[in-house]
């Protein structure tokens, strides 16, 4: 069973860059796609967007601007930038694995704080 | 940009059926939206439950159906327990290629 692990600053300053990493264990990221999904404190989800293995990718045009993904085949693991931040962007940040249109495995979730 | 809607929230008694509904702003969902379907429990990860309108993932119970009703994508509880009482998320693909959160909807079973 594929598992999914975020990591990354539990703070950050606004107007600086937000950085998570999600490590994929028990399986191979070759051959799939992954995706970003974040949770404000509270509010319903929000997709932020997906890479491939091979590092294509699709932004929500809402944060398109911000957003930066990035795929490392060697150490198993994808990653989500995201620049500017305000409070608005204060969430529990998930990272997923694509099934055929859905996401079919999620990570446990990492809250990221975006304070002076 | 598109909204997709579903209900607030919805109360079930112990047993029971309840159908939640996801919809969109501008126009019908149908099959080639992906309609995809997941619970989340507070503090929790969501947990995928439905995929392709009426896939069920691995390890979900039979109670859970999903379908398309009218112009709408549906999730089914048949035989409410109570801990299905969560947040229920649906999911859209839309053929730009981004994919859109449903607003969720809260079922409570008392």
């Amino acid at each position: 069973q594929v598992q999914l692990q975020e990591s990354g600053p539990g703070l950050v300053k606004p107007s600086e860059t937000l950085s998570l990493t999600c490590t994929v264990s028990g399986g191979s990221i070759s051959s799939y796609y992954w995706s970003w999904i974040r949770q404000p404190p509270g509010k319903g989800l929000e997709w932020i967007g997906y890479i491939s293995y091979s590092g294509s990718t699709k932004y929500n045009p809402s944060l398109r601007s911000r957003v930066t993904m990035s795929v490392d085949t060697s150490k198993n693991h994808f990653s989500l930038m995201l620049t500017s931040v305000t409070a608005a962007d204060t969430a529990v940040y998930y990272c997923a694995r694509f099934g055929h249109y859905y996401f079919d495995q999620w990570g446990q979730g990492a809250l990221v704080t975006v304070s002076s | 940009q598109t909204v997709v809607t579903q209900e607030p929230s919805f109360s079930v008694s112990p047993g029971g059926t309840v159908t939640l509904t996801c919809g969109l702003s501008s126009g019908s969902v149908s099959t080639n939206y992906y309609p995809s379907w997941y619970q989340q429990t507070p503090g929790q990860a969501p947990r995928t439950l439905i995929y392709n309108t009426d896939r069920r993932s691995s390890g979900v119970p039979d109670r859970f159906s999903g379908s398309i009703l009218g112009s709408k994508a549906a999730l089914t509880i048949t035989g409410a327990q109570a801990d299905d009482e969560s947040d229920y998320y649906c999911v859209l693909y839309m053929n730009s290629g981004i994919y859109v959160l449903g607003t969720g909807t809260k079922v409570t079973v008392l």
